[in-house]
């Protein structure tokens, strides 16, 4: 079957760095996606990846290794606002995009 | 980014009346929508795919009577809930890709259903 792991839940300080991990195994891949969604709301894109290594975007980075069928997502100068659900997703073979259960991220200040 | 719209963000409806979301990609066209339904504290769980023009596919447990799919066009998809009950109280979200090879799907902004 296919499957996406990543942690349920994980505390950060404001200002510090947060590193959140995604595992999959899925039937082909066409593409990893990064998501963030505040509660109640509907997801917004942060990132892809399609490529070994690491894309850099402001604050987010992403970074993917696909023989190791791994991602993560990387934030920087952590601000109140980043509290939120940060959803991974896969694009299979299909061109299905396959989602993980989402890491719900807290910040302290 | 593309922009789809889905309307209403909020719908409060009667147990046993039916509910219509619409979902319009307002600056391309969705050969494909996507409609999605996540409960509190959960991902999002696909429901169907429907691509312009055919019948809609959709997931295993999925009751095909109950959520009704129309994508007669490339801009507009629709999700009716008949017969709504309390248990079809959730978040649902559309979103739509161009084509098959296109990678991003756009998100709808989600409708909040009630059933009282």
């Amino acid at each position: 079957g296919q499957n996406i792991d990543q942690p349920t839940e994980m505390t950060a300080t404001e200002g510090a760095i947060v590193q959140i991990n995604c595992t999959y195994q899925t039937s082909g891949f066409n593409g990893l996606f990064w998501y963030q969604q505040h509660a109640g709301e509907a997801p917004t894109f942060l990132s892809y990846n399609v490529l070994d290594g690491l894309e850099e975007k402001g604050r987010f980075s992403s970074f993917l290794s696909r023989s190791k069928g791994y991602s993560y997502l990387l934030l920087k100068e952590l601000q109140m606002k980043d509290s939120a659900s940060y959803l991974c997703a896969v694009i299979d073979s299909n061109y299905q995009l396959i989602w993980g259960a989402g890491t719900k991220l807290i910040i302290k200040p | 980014g593309a922009v789809v719209s889905q309307h209403p963000s909020r719908v409060i409806c009667k147990s046993g009346t039916s509910v219509k979301i619409e979902c319009r990609s307002l600056d391309f066209q969705a050969t494909t929508m996507f409609w999605y339904r996540q409960f509190p504290k959960q991902s999002l769980m696909l429901m169907a795919t429907s691509n312009e023009g055919s019948k809609a596919t959709y997931e295993q447990g999925v009751e095909k009577d109950k959520f009704l799919i129309n994508h007669a066009s490339l801009t507009l998809s629709t999700l009716t809930v008949t017969s709504a009950h309390p248990e079809d109280s959730s978040f649902y979200i559309c979103s739509a890709r161009g084509y098959q090879g296109d990678t991003e799907a756009f998100f709808g902004q989600g409708t909040r259903l009630t059933v009282v």
